[in-house]
């Protein structure tokens, strides 16, 4: 079973600091996901990837695989970025399953 | 509207009752979940289908089944539940592109169920 480990698990910063979030894993892995979950429950999907970076906004995910190790990145971080931040993977040997390995989250809150 | 609904959003009920929860969604995924989430641990699956005709047991099966009624709708039942059953669940879907796990899963809103 695939271990996912976050870090840090809270992280509090001011309005506009750049923000980084670790995410690694211990087995070989076919997709790594980074969730937002906001204050009031609902998940939203940020980004796919199974291999070098992907941007979308002030966001930026990154993925190494050969250290098994992924950072989300928030540039000009804002009191709306506030939320728990989640990573999973999907293993190679998932056994068929297509569901999930979750981390436990980072929870951030971007202060005025 | 949202894409994938979940019913109800809260419910509290007692020990030894029968609850289902209800997901529907309007994406048009084959690949529906069932996830729930504690406090102080990451989600963990419950039940997965990757059609109406297909079921399968995730990491933490006991106590919950499930029925697929149709492409669109993917139920979760606690027959009898108890109160470390009371957790935030969630509902997801994805397309069933190739490979293992190689699309993104879109999430309801969650349920959050009490159990007394």
């Amino acid at each position: 079973k695939n271990e996912v480990e976050q870090s840090p698990q809270n992280l509090t910063a001011q309005e506009g600091e750049f923000i980084t979030i670790n995410c690694s894993y211990s087995v070989g892995i076919s997709a790594l996901h980074w969730l937002q979950q906001h204050p009031g429950g609902g998940i939203v999907s940020l980004f796919m990837l199974s291999s070098g970076k992907k941007k979308h906004g002030r966001l930026i995910a990154t993925i190494n695989i050969q250290e098994k190790h992924s950072s989300l990145h928030i540039t000009a971080s804002h009191p709306r970025d506030s939320a728990v931040y989640i990573c999973a993977v999907s293993s190679l040997s998932g056994g068929g399953a297509d569901g999930l390995t979750f981390g436990k989250g980072t929870h951030l809150i971007i202060q005025p | 509207d949202a894409d994938v609904t979940q019913t109800p959003r809260n419910r509290i009920t007692k020990t030894g009752k029968r609850i289902m929860l209800e997901c529907s969604q309007t994406k048009g995924h084959d690949r529906m979940y069932w996830y729930r989430q504690d406090p102080g641990l990451g989600l963990r699956l419950i039940y997965y289908s990757f059609d109406v005709k297909d079921i399968n047991k995730g990491e933490i099966s006991d106590g919950y089944s499930v029925s697929r009624q149709a492409q669109a709708k993917f139920s979760l039942s606690l027959e009898s539940a108890i109160p470390n059953q009371t957790a935030l669940y969630f509902c997801a879907t994805s397309d069933s592109g190739r490979g293992v796990g190689n699309q993104p899963q879109h999430f309801g809103d969650g349920t959050r169920l009490s159990i007394l």
